[in-house]
């Protein structure tokens, strides 16, 4: 079974704090993901990671960065936490599924997820 | 409104009976998923549809998509307490690009 971790799954962090959150996959995943899930607005793509050092803006970028170093590891950083990024934060990889043009499709597996408050 | 928006944004049902979820999408896709997250939790993969598919099954879930209203169901037969959770779509467009919906709340009441 893929087993996707997250680092915490509960996270207090004061305003201005300099905040990293941990994602660990096993199963070789070329896509890792991080999200932000707030009620009422569903899930949020930050951003995205094709391969190892690569990475791209998801939805809504602003105030975080991310860190791919290692395949099985994407990290998500909050240079300064505020009040407004009191969040679910979710990672997930994806299996790409290859087949037939038009066949393939990705399949994402997502971990337990971090509740973090900036207080 | 936002793509792949759910309705209703939440359901209570007996057990037993059946819950139908609905999903719509404003660009062209490549597939359509749906997801389940019990509370507090991360998503799992439920079920894939493709853009030439109408109807998928597995197990007591059943999918439907019409491309030409952008829009799918989820219904699931026969439900159980076990089935209460957050239920969400994900459309998946161009460059892999997955977007994912605010979610229906379902409660089955045992």
């Amino acid at each position: 079974d893929v087993k996707v971790t997250q680092s915490s799954r509960y996270l207090v962090k004061r305003t201005g704090e300099k905040v990293f959150l941990e994602c660990v996959q096993d199963m070789d995943h070329e896509n890792m993901f991080w999200y932000r899930q707030d009620p009422g607005l569903g899930l949020r793509l930050i951003y995205f990671s094709y391969d190892v050092k690569m990475k791209e803006k998801g939805d809504i970028p602003e105030g975080y960065s991310v860190s791919r170093e290692k395949k099985e590891r994407f990290s998500l950083i909050l240079e300064s936490a505020s009040t407004n990024q009191t969040s679910m934060y979710l990672c997930a990889s994806s299996l790409f599924l290859g087949g037939l043009a038009g066949d393939s499709h990705y399949e994402q597996y997502f971990g337990p997820g971090t509740r973090l408050t900036v207080t | 409104s936002q793509q792949g928006e759910e309705d209703p944004q939440a359901l209570s049902i007996q057990e037993g009976e059946n819950a139908t979820m609905n999903c719509s999408y404003k660009t062209s896709i490549n597939n359509l998923q749906w997801y389940r997250q019990n509370s507090g939790r991360g998503l799992v993969h439920l079920i894939l549809i493709r853009s030439n598919e109408r109807e998928k099954h597995s197990g007591r879930l059943r999918v439907t998509l019409d491309t030409s209203k952008k829009s799918s169901s989820l219904l699931i037969t026969a439900s159980r307490a076990a089935d209460t959770a957050s239920y969400f779509c994900a459309s998946e467009g161009s460059y892999q690009k997955v977007t994912f919906g605010i979610g229906t709340k379902l409660q089955v009441i045992p």
